[in-house]
């Protein structure tokens, strides 16, 4: 059974950093694509960003590109998301999900399995 | 950026009735559409992907239509478990989700 288990969440002040984690069970790990999505409280659902089975390609949504960036290490089954300078318009639930894909590429591979999110929130 | 418009934003419906939930891109996603479901606390769970393909696991009362830019997911005779939120989402031109469809009890 594929698991995805999120870690890192917290309270952060405006401008400080974070870093969020996601270790992956059931499946082969660097055989998959991996991204993190996050959802705003009471709103929908937004891509964040998404790295290849090597980490030879990576993509950023617009709103994050410069502040945050992705990384994994395949030795040790885990995903993660370095963020800094986190704004108010930051705070949310980020998901970990794995792509149906080994590489993030000009179309993007099918999102299916999510873990249960880690929440960030920011405020002074 | 490719937006979707889901529609009802709440649908009120019994066990045993048929649902029908919408969504309307904004520009041709050809089939790249999925429908995911989440009930509160849980994490988004994959129903549907490329319009019509029913993801593991999946019971056959959930179907998937549409292409270009009108989709469709019907659940053909609800169980008391599927109440909950309903996302579609499009992998044409990165990734963009509707704003959800929730599927309550009437």
């Amino acid at each position: 059974e594929v698991q995805l288990v999120e870690s890192g969440g917290g309270l952060v002040q405006p401008g400080r950093s974070l870093r969020l984690s996601c270790t992956a069970s059931g499946f082969t790990f660097d055989d998959y694509a991996m991204h993190w999505v996050r959802q705003a409280p009471g709103k929908g659902l937004e891509w964040v960003s998404g790295i290849s089975w090597n980490s030879g390609s990576i993509r950023y949504a617009d709103s994050v590109k410069g502040r945050f960036t992705i990384s994994r290490d395949n030795a040790k089954n885990s995903l993660y998301l370095q963020m800094n300078s986190l704004r108010a318009e930051d705070m949310a639930l980020y998901y970990c999900a794995k792509d149906s894909n080994l590489v993030v590429g000009t179309v993007p591979g099918v999102l299916d399995h999510w873990g249960q999110g880690t929440l960030v929130t920011v405020s002074s | 950026e490719i937006v979707l418009t889901q529609s009802p934003a709440t649908l009120s419906l019994s066990p045993g009735e048929r649902a029908t939930l919408s969504c309307r891109a904004s520009q041709s996603v050809g089939s790249y559409l999925a429908w995911l479901q989440q009930k509160t606390g849980q994490a988004p769970r994959l129903l549907i992907y490329d319009a019509s393909n029913r993801a593991t696991g999946i019971p056959a009362r959930f179907s998937g239509s549409g292409s270009g830019t009108d989709f469709t997911l019907t659940i053909s005779s609800l169980e008391p478990e599927d109440f909950a939120v309903y996302f579609c989402q499009q992998r044409y031109n990165s990734y963009t989700f509707g704003q959800g469809t929730k599927l309550e009890l009437k």
